[in-house]
């Protein structure tokens, strides 16, 4: 497609439970990116793909994040046990290489009640 | 620790006036600079970008100042319109790409 497409757009989950964001890159571009941003501020690198290889996943709390860009399929991000401080939108961008312009989706704002 | 900020958290400016908002990055390293512009209750859109080996680089309406020698970077944006009321985030690149760090941002209102 030509833009970064994020569904769902709104997300509530009940604390404890799963959350599962999905993510289609622009067609023909090799990175794809995920960033949190809580309250509008700034944005917080959670982690990169090149293709379906993870290249820096440093962002990432790993005890319950995870995330994963397979071949044919929109990319995932996935939160087991939702906490309150995971509320925040979820955004992710594309590029067609690794430093240059990235294209952000509207993001998913991710609620945790 | 490394980070890229920014100056002012808000700027006010009359349409049509000149506007200028400033960043500051502290790793010599980063090579990749660009400019965001947020709108409420959408993604970050690309505005204009400069890479460490130039000093200056012009859009339409916006250009984009780097100075490596106080790691200092800006956008200024003429003729400020309504329609360029949003928040502002400098982002770095950290050299090899895998990731862009933003600042925290500048709420620009533009003021008829």
């Amino acid at each position: 497609g030509e833009e970064v497409a994020q569904t769902p757009k709104h997300l509530v989950r009940g604390e404890g439970q799963k959350a599962k964001l999905y993510c289609a890159p622009i067609k023909g571009h090799s990175y794809v990116f995920w960033y949190q941003q809580v309250l509008k501020n700034e944005f917080k690198f959670l982690i990169s793909f090149q293709n379906e290889n993870v290249f820096d996943e440093t962002g990432m709390p790993k005890e319950r994040f995870s995330a994963k860009c397979l071949p044919n399929s929109p990319c995932s991000l996935e939160i087991q046990a939702t906490k309150l401080e995971d509320s925040a939108v979820y955004f992710c961008a594309s590029s067609v290489t690794a430093n240059t312009e990235a294209f952000f989706g509207q993001g998913t704002r991710l609620t945790v009640v | 620790g490394e980070s890229v900020g920014l100056h002012l958290p808000t700027l006010s400016v009359q349409e049509g006036d000149n506007s200028i908002i400033n960043c500051a990055y502290s790793n010599s390293a980063s090579d990749y600079f660009i400019w965001y512009k947020q709108e409420s209750g959408k993604g970050p859109q690309f505005i204009i970008d400069i890479r460490s080996n130039m000093d200056k680089r012009q859009g339409q309406r916006v250009t984009v100042l780097l100075n490596k020698t106080v790691k200092h970077l800006s956008l200024q944006i003429a003729a400020t319109q309504p329609g360029d009321s949003a928040v502002y985030f400098c982002a770095e690149n950290r050299g090899g790409g895998f990731k862009t760090i933003f600042g925290a941002g500048t709420r620009l209102f533009v003021k008829a």
